[in-house]
């Protein structure tokens, strides 16, 4: 199965900065099926990016994915305060489907 | 619009079964699989399992596979998550989750079910 790492583990950052999220692949993601993921806690998941730059039904566009192949970003261009959560990214090119251990982002 | 509406809170024994319901409304309930997806107290997130929209093909996670089974009832919109042979670390909130259109993934999910395994 593909192992997906997320760099950093924790992202320190200010309202208005810019994050940027890391998500490597053990393998290359077929298709470029890599979707991330935004959870807050008590909530479940909502989907934000998938097919790797594609942002989903009603995400703001501070909202941004990028990448291919084994190498995927997210960046979020200027934290809103609600931006603070926890960032999973998945890959559902290959079965089974994995995530990453995710990407907590606090406030600095 | 579309919605997930899960039942409620589980507390099992070691060595019981659970059944989860995930109920499905604003949108075709044939058209979109429907994935499970759970999540242990303060860790991230574990893929468990589909049934796709035909209704005829399940997939299930390797380290669950022989303890679990995916089903639908179309007649009620219903998707269920059955667990048997229950242990203490398949302590989690499960959740129900639709897979959208073409290359689009999990675009609804459920409000999550607490299943405790305790004695």
């Amino acid at each position: 199965e593909i192992v997906l790492t997320q760099s950093p583990g924790t992202l320190s950052l200010s309202p208005g900065e810019r994050a940027t999220l890391s998500c490597r692949a053990s393998q290359r993601v077929s298709s470029d099926y890599l979707a991330w993921y935004q959870q807050k806690p008590g909530q479940a998941p909502r989907l934000l990016i998938y097919g790797a730059s594609s942002r989903a039904t009603g995400i703001p566009d501070r909202f941004s994915g990028s990448g291919s192949g084994t190498d995927f970003t997210l960046s979020i261009s200027r934290l809103g305060p609600e931006d603070f959560a926890v960032y999973y990214c998945q890959q559902y090119g290959s079965s089974p489907r994995t995530f990453g251990q995710g990407t907590k982002v606090e406030i600095k | 619009q579309v919605q997930l509406v899960q039942s409620g809170a589980e507390v099992k024994k070691p060595g019981a079964s659970v059944k989860i319901s995930c109920e499905a409304s604003g949108y075709t309930f044939t058209s979109h699989s429907i994935h499970w997806v759970r999540q242990a107290p303060g860790q991230g997130l574990e893929w468990v399992g589909i049934i796709r929209s035909s209704g005829e093909t399940t997939s299930y996670s390797q380290n669950l596979q022989g303890r679990v089974t995916v089903t639908r009832d179309t007649s009620t919109n219903t998707a269920y998550l059955e667990l048997r042979s229950l242990r203490f670390e398949d302590s989690a909130v499960y959740y129900c989750a639709r897979r959208g259109s073409g290359s689009c993934d999990l675009d609804y999910w459920g409000q999550g079910t607490l299943v405790t395994v305790s004695s």
